[in-house]
C-alpha cells in the first residue's frame, strides 16, 4: 500500500489560514486522496477527498499537486473547535477495502 | 439518520473475562469496519465486512478476538479472554456503496484491569 507522511504536529492560530501538508510520493494513479480529522474523544469525520483536481467543501479545501506527489489540506480560517489530529489517506477508487490511518498530524489552535 | 451507533460507550472488566461490543450501522451502508486506538499503536484496522461477509480479518491480533455480522443492521466484537493489554478505544465505522466516505461511531472505551 502506498503510505503517506504527514509532521507530527502543527500550530496556528485563531482566525488565520492553515496549510496541513502530505506527502504521497508512491501514490499510483488511480489512489484518490482523502482527509479525516478525529476531535478530542470522537472518532475520526471524513473532511474531503480528491484525485487531480483541487477540491472544496464547507469544511475545507484540498490542493492536489501537478504531480500528485503532495497534497495540502487547507482550513481557511482556523477556529478553536478545528483543533484535532488530521489524517491524509490514500484510496483506491472502487470496492470495499481498508482505510489505513497513519499518525496524523496533531493541528492546535491558538486562541 | 442516527448515525454509526456504538454501544456500551465504557467497559470496565476484569481480566479472564467476556467483553462483546455492539454496533448499529448506518441504515443502507453494506459495509462495515471496526478499528482499535491505543496511544502507542494509533488506529488499527481489526476487520471489514462486505454485503455482511467478512473480507479482511488480517488485523484481529488473535484468537481471542472475533466478530461477526449476522444482519446489514447489527455487528459484534467480542474478546474472550480478555487481557489488560486489550484496553483501548474500539470504533466501528460503516460506508455506502460509493465507498466513498466512512462514518465513525462515537467509540467504546475498553478497561481491563
Amino acid at each position: 500500500d502506498a503510505k503517506t507522511t504527514q509532521p507530527n504536529s502543527m500550530e496556528s492560530n485563531e482566525e488565520e489560514p492553515v496549510h496541513l501538508p502530505c506527502n504521497h510520493s508512491t501514490i499510483s494513479g488511480t489512489d484518490y486522496i482523502h482527509w479525516y480529522r478525529q476531535l478530542p474523544s470522537q472518532g475520526p469525520e471524513y473532511v474531503i477527498h480528491g484525485l487531480t483536481s483541487n477540491v472544496n467543501n464547507r469544511m475545507a479545501s484540498l490542493a492536489i499537486a501537478e504531480d500528485r506527489k503532495s497534497s495540502t489540506l487547507i482550513l481557511h480560517r482556523a477556529t478553536l473547535r478545528d483543533a484535532a489530529v488530521y489524517y491524509c489517506i490514500l484510496k483506491r477508487p472502487r470496492g470495499a477495502q481498508k482505510l489505513v490511518f497513519g499518525q496524523g498530524t496533531r493541528l492546535t489552535i491558538n486562541p | 439518520d442516527a448515525g454509526v451507533i456504538q454501544s456500551p460507550r465504557h467497559e470496565v472488566t476484569e481480566m479472564g473475562q467476556e467483553v462483546t461490543l455492539r454496533c448499529k450501522p448506518i441504515s443502507g451502508h453494506n459495509s462495515l469496519f471496526w478499528y482499535r486506538q491505543t496511544m502507542m499503536r494509533g488506529l488499527e484496522l481489526l476487520i471489514y465486512f462486505n454485503n455482511n461477509v467478512p473480507i479482511d480479518d488480517s488485523g484481529m491480533p488473535e484468537d481471542r478476538f472475533s466478530a461477526k455480522m449476522p444482519n446489514a443492521s447489527f455487528s459484534t466484537l467480542k474478546i474472550q479472554p480478555s487481557e489488560p493489554r486489550d484496553s483501548a478505544v474500539y470504533f466501528c465505522a460503516s460506508s455506502g456503496t460509493t465507498f466513498e466516505k466512512l462514518f465513525f461511531g462515537s467509540g467504546t472505551q475498553l478497561s481491563v484491569l
